[in-house]
């Protein structure tokens, strides 16, 4: 069974719904990270949150909206998407944060939740 | 900038047979880790190994060992004995050490390996 737990598995929504991928673990990782990634590609960063504040966002557009409610959880708030949004969403956790020397760090995944946008 | 190519795309093995992996990298950092996942159908990222780039030294797990070579900027992952459990899509990927850049993981395109019974 994987550490980081990612609800839905799979979710199938409307360009106008609103809809909320969860992430959570429980191995006192204080770097959580939000990965997109579309067929056949690699996953592609989002979102880092590091000490339950956001600290790097990739230009990521607003109807994307992440949040971290504690050290544990990690949301991605989804609005108004378009159908090129479709794709697997993968979170990610670490040790520490994302300081000056966090490059040792590795990245426990989730399976991912599967997102179709009709 | 950093970069990895993994230039095999696919690569189909029948079982029981060996197979290596092919991982090329390019960074300006001195000091760097490289990491190996595995990504099974089911989608999640399966951390295999990272390495620093101060230790060349091979590394064996099972049936898997990792070839780290510094002069040549390559980091080569090698199967033995096939398993059709083995079947994912593998993925090489670089982090510097340090700096402000220190929490990007750079991926290769990933190797999809099919081992057919």
């Amino acid at each position: 069974d994987t550490e980081v737990t990612q609800t839905p598995k799979h979710l199938v929504m409307g360009m106008t719904n609103k809809k909320s991928l969860k992430c959570e673990q429980h191995m006192g990782h204080r770097a959580m990270y939000w990965y997109k990634q579309k067929a056949k590609k690699p996953p592609e960063l989002m979102f880092v949150y590091s000490y339950e504040k956001l600290s790097i966002n990739e230009s990521v557009p607003s109807r994307f909206s992440p949040e971290c409610p504690n050290s544990s959880l990690l949301n991605l708030h989804l609005h108004a998407l378009q159908p090129e949004d479709s794709a697997l969403y993968l979170c990610a956790s670490s040790h520490g944060g994302t300081g000056f020397s966090s490059g040792a760090n590795v990245l426990t995944f989730g399976a991912g939740s599967r997102l179709t946008v009709l | 900038a950093q970069k990895v190519t993994q230039a095999q795309t696919e690569i189909s093995v029948v079982e029981k047979e060996d197979v290596t992996l092919d991982c090329v990298y390019e960074t300006r950092d001195t000091t760097y880790y490289l990491f190996w996942y595995k990504q099974p159908p089911s989608g999640e990222l399966v951390f295999l190994i990272r390495r620093n780039s101060f230790d060349e030294q091979n590394e064996i797990s099972g049936r898997y060992s990792w070839n780290f070579q510094k002069s040549t900027s390559s980091f080569n992952f090698t199967i033995t004995a096939s398993q059709v459990v083995d079947s994912a899509v593998y993925f090489c990927a670089l982090r510097p050490y340090s700096g402000a850049g220190s929490y990007q993981l750079t991926f290769g395109k990933g190797t999809k390996l099919s081992v057919i019974p």
